[in-house]
């Protein structure tokens, strides 16, 4: 079936520095790939929609100059965290939509720590 | 895309069948119903999904009533391995674009 690798899966990085999460399909391309952050015991809550040479469509609430999305190749995405501060701390995870039944394969996750 | 409501929490002894129901009143009649679920820090992983016929594979069954308002997703025999958070949503088939947006899901603890 179809794989989404996301790299790193844990990162830890001072307050102010940035930070940036790969997303890749390993066997299919994607045209378009979504971002989530996860805070503890909370739901996924989608963050934006990245689409192959084009901008990135963000959720209202989500500060598009912080959470910056590139989205160059059909195997490609990366979320980059700029001027990270310690409420930024969460789980980000990524999927892909593939030709598979479900439509769409998840990321393994990245566990950001700002300190 | 329809809301669901599921209850936050249920218990399941090891080895019995694991029921969790889903509610989905407003759905509308090309949506499907699928279901997700989330192992702790581990990406969602997708589990088995249905338009208004019963469905089964290898993880799982799904029973949708007949005015497609609600459903359950039966673990026929739960392991410890199933403890996680289930997530239901209703959205439009694979061929769509549509977003995948999950509520707060019923998180599932087998107990040994």
């Amino acid at each position: 079936g179809a794989v989404v690798s996301q790299h790193p899966s844990r990162v830890i990085c001072k307050s102010g520095t940035s930070v940036k999460i790969e997303c890749r399909s390993l066997d299919f391309q994607a045209t378009t790939m979504f971002w989530y952050r996860q805070f503890p015991k909370q739901s996924l809550m989608l963050m934006a929609t990245s689409n192959e040479g084009s901008k990135a469509t963000y959720e209202q609430g989500v500060e598009k100059d912080k959470f910056l999305i590139n989205h160059a190749s059909l195997t490609l995405s990366t979320l980059t965290v700029t001027s990270a501060h310690p409420e930024d701390s969460s789980f980000y995870i990524c999927s892909a939509r593939d030709s598979g039944v479900a439509g769409y394969t998840f990321g393994s996750g990245t566990r950001l720590t700002v300190v | 895309d329809a809301k669901t409501t599921q209850p936050p929490s249920m218990d399941c002894a090891e080895g019995r069948a694991a029921n969790l129901p889903c509610n989905h009143s407003t759905i509308s009649g090309n949506e499907y119903v699928y279901w997700y679920r989330q192992i702790h820090s581990q990406g969602p992983q997708y589990i088995i999904h249905g338009l208004k016929n019963n469905e089964t594979n290898e993880m799982a069954s799904l029973i949708i009533t007949e005015d497609r308002k609600s459903s359950t997703l039966i673990l026929p025999h739960a392991t410890l391995r199933d403890t996680a958070v289930y997530y239901c949503i209703v959205r439009v088939d694979r061929t769509s674009y549509d977003k995948v947006i999950f509520g707060p899901g019923t998180s599932l603890s087998v107990i040994p």
